[in-house]
């Protein structure tokens, strides 16, 4: 059965302190890993895209890399505007989510 | 650009009534989806539509109903709410098989009395 599964469920970290979340899938015939981020009372949006294993993407402060069998999105030196909730997505012939990992960034 | 667009924001319903929830999208986009997030359980698709003419059911289709209208708009509706089809709904859409990430409007709050 296709599964996506984030951990941590909720991550708290100080300003500038740089950490990783994590996520598992178990699917075949994968074609895309998503990751998104989700602000309290919005809707999700799009962060990055993965297609293939060894493949990174970067944004600001953001870095999202890919193996066979999970996802890891770096934080590194995170301000608070960086808290909220980070979702990860994998692609078959449907999405299926994760539940995500609410991250908290305390000035 | 206004991207996708859902209303109402917020809608409360007593058990047994109906209502349909409107998703709009001007991105040209062929795919639309409807979801629903509720506490640890994750966005689940309730409803997509592949293409203009199409619908097909997601993992929870169970008391709803959709209806792509156009290429720009796709409903969901409720034809006697439960409480347990209290939910936030986003609706969602895609520029198809290759392009792959899905642009979300700003959600439903609905509530079930």
């Amino acid at each position: 059965e296709d599964q996506v599964t984030q951990s941590p469920e909720a991550l708290r970290l100080q300003e500038g302190e740089s950490s990783s979340l994590n996520c598992s899938y178990t699917v075949s015939g994968l074609r895309g890993l998503f990751w998104y981020r989700q602000d309290p009372g919005k809707g999700p949006e799009f962060l990055f895209t993965l297609y293939s294993a060894g493949e990174e993407k970067e944004k600001e402060r953001l870095k999202a890399t890919l193996t066979k069998k999970e996802s890891f999105l770096h934080i590194t030196a995170p301000k608070p505007e960086d808290s909220a909730t980070y979702l990860c997505a994998v692609r078959r012939l449907k999405y299926i989510f994760g539940t995500g990992t609410r991250l908290k960034v305390l000035a | 650009n206004a991207g996708v667009t859902q209303t109402p924001k917020f809608q409360v319903l007593k058990t047994g009534q109906s209502m349909t929830l409107q998703c709009a999208q001007d991105m040209n986009h062929n795919s639309m989806y409807w979801y629903r997030q509720d506490p640890g359980m994750g966005l689940r698709l309730i409803y997509y539509s592949a293409s203009e003419g199409t619908t097909d059911k997601g993992e929870v289709p169970n008391g709803y109903n959709v209806s792509r209208l156009n290429k720009r708009e796709f409903s969901l509706r409720l034809e006697s709410a439960a409480p347990s089809q209290t939910s936030v709904y986003f609706c969602a859409s895609s520029g198809g098989r290759e392009t792959g990430e899905l642009f979300f409007g700003e959600g439903s709050r609905l509530t079930v009395l």
